[in-house]
């Protein structure tokens, strides 16, 4: 019963490239997240989205934007990939103001 | 400004003793607790909830409004507990769980 799926498990992009992250719930969740977890500093939100189209910036959003254009999915994009984006990428999703997060199985990106 | 804290990042145990997994919060309101697990090449996933009050694999957590902590405690730790363990506020309304550093179990036997 997969219920958050990322397009990609292990991704190796070269710096300046652009880079889109696909993530896709099948739970029909309003809220949708992006994370980066990095030794020693967790979980810090990119971006989180409550609706379609709307969108909101977390703790770091600087050189990444985000989609949403169809509730089901929310996609990160990096404009020009940089090597400090070396990561890996969680992507969440939870019901209206309740629940709790339920996580994809992220996506390990490195950029060379 | 909102922020959690997990002190410790690797906590090292020998099967059967006790572990305490610290967890302090900064926020002047109430917020909801929780403790998230990921097992070594497995996705994050939900441990405990505060409001829930409830003992998921021999794991129980006390919030202390005084002490602003959310301790995670197990009275005899396994081998299968080892993973890395987050600690995930979420303030009264807000979308979004705030995240600690994690702390990293290692129950050895």
């Amino acid at each position: 019963d997969v219920k958050v799926t990322q397009s990609s498990r292990y991704l190796v992009k070269r710096t300046g490239e652009k880079v889109f992250l696909e993530c896709v719930q099948d739970m029909d969740h309003e809220n949708m997240f992006w994370y980066r977890q990095d030794p020693g500093l967790g979980l810090r939100l990119i971006y989180f989205s409550y609706d379609v189209k709307m969108k909101e910036k977390g703790d770091i959003p600087e050189g990444y934007s985000v989609s949403r254009e169809k509730k089901e999915r929310f996609s990160l994009i990096l404009e020009s990939a940089s090597t400090n984006q070396t990561s890996m990428y969680l992507c969440a999703s939870t019901l209206h103001g309740t629940g709790t997060p339920e996580f994809g199985p992220g996506t390990r990106l490195t950029v060379t | 400004a909102q922020r959690v804290t997990q002190p410790e990042k690797l906590l090292s145990v020998f099967k059967g003793a006790p572990v305490e997994l610290k967890c302090n919060y900064s926020y002047s309101g109430s917020p909801e607790l929780f403790w998230y697990v990921q097992y070594s090449r497995q996705r994050l996933q939900l441990l405990l909830r505060h409001i829930s009050r409830e003992s998921i694999k021999g794991f129980t957590a006390d919030l202390n409004k005084g002490e602003t902590s959310f301790h995670l405690k197990k009275p005899f730790a396994q081998e299968e507990d080892s993973a890395m363990y987050y600690c995930a506020p979420k303030m009264d309304s807000s979308y979004k769980l705030i995240f600690g550093s994690g702390t990293r179990l290692l129950v050895r036997p």
